[in-house]
């Protein structure tokens, strides 16, 4: 489906739940990246890896984490912290710098 | 910080004529500017992209112009049809960190 695999589609939080969302890609792609959607707002990076073992925060971090321990794997973890988690979560992967993203069919997140 | 301004956040024309969304960005560094379209539901994907050392691109109905000096960059759609209706985002690389920063979105209706 694109190279780029999210699950689940949908996904319900209960309050002070941690979950964790799963993102694959088979693209070889070294770069991946998660992105939240909400209403009107755009796409706002919450983390981005572009190498195996290496990850740095993007603008709205706060409560969430990842890890980068294979190339083909960035999951995100949504922790209690996050305060107001309920929104569209993608994610994208992309050779590098100067190269378009492919994205995932991306999770919907709400909490219940 | 980094930020891209995007207009308009909609736009309703009739099948056949024009289209043309408009992007400022304001990170002197960027210098890859894509494109991606998102249908109702669906997953963004990239239609057209330009770099710093180009003006124009064009790509069968859609093209789009890049301003170094101005920090501008627009999207052209031209002859458009019911199909083209959906959320357009432009996004504009982040210096040399290797990511994207995008505009809010601009939703295009095309009326038959």
């Amino acid at each position: 489906d694109g190279g780029i695999t999210q699950s689940p589609k949908y996904l319900f939080r209960k309050e002070g739940q941690n979950v964790t969302l799963s993102c694959e890609q088979n693209l070889n792609h070294d770069a991946m990246y998660w992105y939240r959607q909400d209403p009107g707002q755009g796409l706002r990076l919450i983390y981005y890896s572009q190498i195996v073992n290496d990850f740095q925060k993007g603008d709205i971090a706060e409560g969430y984490s990842v890890s980068r321990e294979k190339k083909e794997s960035f999951p995100l973890t949504v922790t209690s912290a996050q305060k107001n988690p309920t929104a569209f979560y993608l994610c994208a992967s992309s050779h590098g710098i100067l190269y378009g993203y492919t994205f995932g069919s991306g999770t919907r997140l709400t909490v219940v | 910080g980094e930020n891209v301004e995007q207009h308009p956040s909609t736009l309703s024309v009739q099948e056949g004529d024009s289209a043309v969304i408009k992007c400022t960005y304001s990170d002197s560094a960027s210098n890859y500017f894509p494109w991606y379209k998102q249908e109702l539901g669906k997953r963004p994907q990239l239609i057209i992209d330009i770099r710093s050392n180009v003006g124009e691109k064009k790509d069968q109905r859609i093209a789009v112009t890049l301003n170094k000096t101005a920090k501008h960059f627009s999207l052209h759609i031209t002859e458009t049809q019911p199909e083209d209706s959906a959320v357009y985002f432009c996004a504009a690389s982040r210096g040399s960190q290797g990511n994207l920063i995008f505009g809010k979105g601009t939703k295009l209706s095309v009326k038959p």
